[in-house]
């Protein structure tokens, strides 16, 4: 079955503070998407990552893929008060047909 | 995003009763998606559809009934509700399989 871990659930952080997420998948992937939900809205696609070791980056944010294809990293540099929200990774699993979503990681950010 | 569309964006309700939610988006994506999300869950697919008149359950589709006459809607059914089933509910579109998914609003179901 498909098991996608991210870790970890809950992250304070002081504003100004680096935070990383990171999601782990037992199997090997075919990619790797990940999304941020601000509180009360709705999931929001932010990237995704296909090719073995990749690094995609987005201002303060910095994704990565590992070469195994089989975890991926959500780094945050210089946390803002806007980046609170959950992030979620989902993966697609080789051979599945449907993305699966992790648990995601709830950010708070601490002015 | 103004492109998908969930209706209603609150509802209550009681056990036993049918509630429809509503999807409906403007992209033409071929692929539509109903998830639930619950604290502690994440998002859960409940059911997906390929294209008009193909769907597919997903990983907690019991209880739940959709279909898709056409393209751009994507309606889900609740036939008897359970308190279980209160939850917020998101539909989700994306243009192949396994490509970014775009999301509705939601809507926040409560079943009394």
């Amino acid at each position: 079955g498909q098991q996608v871990m991210q870790i970890p659930q809950y992250q304070h952080v002081q504003e100004g503070e680096d935070f990383t997420t990171y999601c782990n998948s037992s199997t090997t992937l075919s990619n790797i998407q990940w999304y941020k939900q601000r509180p009360g809205g709705h999931p929001v696609f932010l990237i995704q990552l296909v090719k073995s070791g990749e690094v995609k980056k987005q201002k303060r944010l910095t994704f990565q893929f590992g070469e195994a294809k089989k975890n991926s990293s959500l780094h945050i540099t210089a946390t803002q008060t806007t980046d609170v929200g959950t992030y979620f990774c989902a993966v697609l699993q080789t051979g599945a047909n449907n993305l699966f979503f992790g648990t995601g990681t709830r950010l708070t950010v601490i002015p | 995003d103004a492109g998908i569309t969930q209706s209603p964006r609150y509802k209550i309700t009681e056990t036993g009763r049918q509630v429809t939610l509503m999807c409906h988006q403007t992209w033409s994506h071929s692929y539509m998606f109903w998830y639930r999300q619950d604290l502690g869950h994440g998002l859960r697919l409940i059911y997906y559809s390929a294209a008009a008149d193909i769907t597919d359950k997903g990983e907690v589709p019991d209880g739940y009934v959709v279909s898709r006459s056409k393209t751009e809607n994507f309606p889900l059914t609740l036939e008897s509700a359970t308190r279980s089933q209160t939850s917020v509910y998101f539909c989700a579109s994306s243009p192949g399989q396994g490509q970014p998914q775009h999301f509705g609003d939601g809507t926040r179901l409560s079943i009394l």
